[in-house]
């Protein structure tokens, strides 16, 4: 139980292009889902925490402009990184909670590749 | 201001022996620890996890110690196999609080 998928696992495209990633709870209901970014050999930074069917919450430094998240399901979060530029490029991760408990479980990830 | 701390980037054990992974916090509200593992390139696995009421865990070859005044967890993995060499993250929380604050990671290497 408790599977998150992502899609897609990697993605290049080119710098001023938008790109999105969906990430879905397959067998739990996901209040809460949670979008993380890693650099190479660095922890985990958490972009944003989202609900479903209310707008996220950003953590500082993070531009909601540029990167757009919208939970409008309990099943499915989705991260548009608008305007890419490869300093953009980055694993991005996303995570789900159910409201039972306060463990998050996590998708694979995505590899974006600006270029 | 790191709230959650693993000091230790990296750890190299034999195959068979006993793995520890520390972790320590500064933040007196956290309630619920948890510790996850992480191959490159993937999502971290949700591994074991140890509420405040407690002070040890245990779940197959995974035992989590938590020693509240000292405010310091630790992970002990035995016997230790190869397929256990990964970064792990240690994490906390707070009841009412949605997120959790990671840790930096430990790399942890099992030697054959």
């Amino acid at each position: 139980g408790a599977v998150v998928s992502q899609h897609p696992s990697r993605v290049i495209c080119k710098s001023g292009t938008s790109v999105k990633i969906e990430c879905r709870s397959l067998d739990f209901q996901a209040t809460t889902m949670f979008w993380y970014r890693q650099f190479p050999k660095q922890s985990l930074m958490l972009m944003a925490t989202s609900n479903e069917g209310s707008k996220a919450t950003y953590e500082q430094g993070v531009e909601k402009d540029k990167f757009l998240i919208n939970h409008a399901s309990l099943t499915l979060s989705t991260l548009t990184v608008t305007s890419a530029h490869p300093e953009d490029s980055s694993f991005y991760i996303c995570s789900a909670r159910e409201d039972r408990g306060p463990e998050q479980y996590f998708g694979p990830g995505t590899r974006l590749t600006v270029t | 201001d790191q709230q959650v701390k693993q000091n230790s980037p990296s750890l190299s054990v034999q195959e068979g022996r006993i793995s520890i992974l520390n972790c320590d916090y500064t933040n007196s509200m956290f309630d619920y620890f948890l510790w996850y593992k992480k191959y490159p390139a993937e999502g971290p696995t949700f591994l074991i996890s140890i509420s405040s009421i407690k002070d040890k865990n245990e779940d197959g070859r995974f035992t989590v110690f938590l020693n509240k005044s000292a405010k310091h967890l630790s992970l002990h993995i035995v016997p230790s196999q190869p397929g256990d060499s990964a970064v792990y993250f240690c994490a906390a929380t707070y009841q009412g609080a949605q997120k959790l604050v990671f840790g930096q990671g430990t790399r942890l290497t099992i030697n054959p």
